[in-house]
């Protein structure tokens, strides 16, 4: 079955402890990205990826990282959280931003 | 000014009614146009999808686009309670999202 996963679901953590949210496809996209989605402020989008070793910066970059080793592979790194990044976060691939984007089930971050 | 403006409803309507939502978007460079629906605790589905001025059709949805105005509408006839969701709309270039319209249909 197609599709993206990411994990964990769910994570409740503390100010200034790292955390890495991981997301996974297997479509052999190229093209992978990270979103957050506020009340309000929509999808906005973190980070994306046009293919391996290739990131640059969506509209809402501060306070995270990626790395793109494989692939099928698009982790977000928070260093050091703070409560401005609870959120919902969405990673998605596609063949490239003109097409459709494929969504994982989303991660509830809360930092407290 | 926003680069995409979206009326966040909620929208509430009876079953069967004709649902529209409508958003504008100010960079002309995007080409391509899209509609997602996401259901609660859902990631977004892409709905409809279009690259022209004009209408597009599909079974009880049609997506228009008028790039002369840089606005676009979704349209969702006969409307059922399985079409509770929020709609997004969404641009190319920058993949940039609209805030998102919440509808619930009444049965």
């Amino acid at each position: 079955e197609a599709q993206v996963t990411q994990n964990p679901r769910y994570l409740i953590t503390v100010t200034g402890k790292k955390l890495t949210v991981t997301c996974s496809q297997n479509m052999n996209h190229e093209y992978m990205s990270w979103y957050r989605q506020d009340p309000g402020l929509g999808l906005r989008q973190i980070y994306y990826s046009m293919n391996v070793e290739v990131t640059d910066k969506g509209d809402v970059p501060e306070g995270y990282k990626v790395s793109r080793k494989e692939k099928r592979n698009f982790p977000l790194i928070l260093e050091s959280p703070s409560p401005n990044q609870t959120s919902l976060y969405f990673c998605a691939s596609s063949r490239g931003p003109r097409y459709e984007q494929y969504f994982g089930p989303g991660t509830r971050l809360t930092v407290t | 000014q926003k680069e995409v403006e979206q009326d966040p409803g909620p929208l509430s309507v009876p079953e069967g009614a004709i649902v529209s939502l409508n958003c504008t978007y100010s960079n002309s460079a995007f080409q391509y146009f899209m509609w997602y629906r996401q259901y609660s605790r859902k990631g977004p589905e892409l709905l409809m999808y279009t690259y022209s001025s004009g209408n597009k059709e599909d079974g009880r949805f049609t997506a228009q686009v008028d790039k002369s105005s840089k606005y676009i509408s979704l349209f969702i006839r006969d409307s059922q309670p399985s079409d509770s969701a929020t709609y997004l709309c969404a641009f190319d270039y920058k993949l940039s999202f609209g805030a998102g319209t919440t509808v619930t249909v009444r049965a």
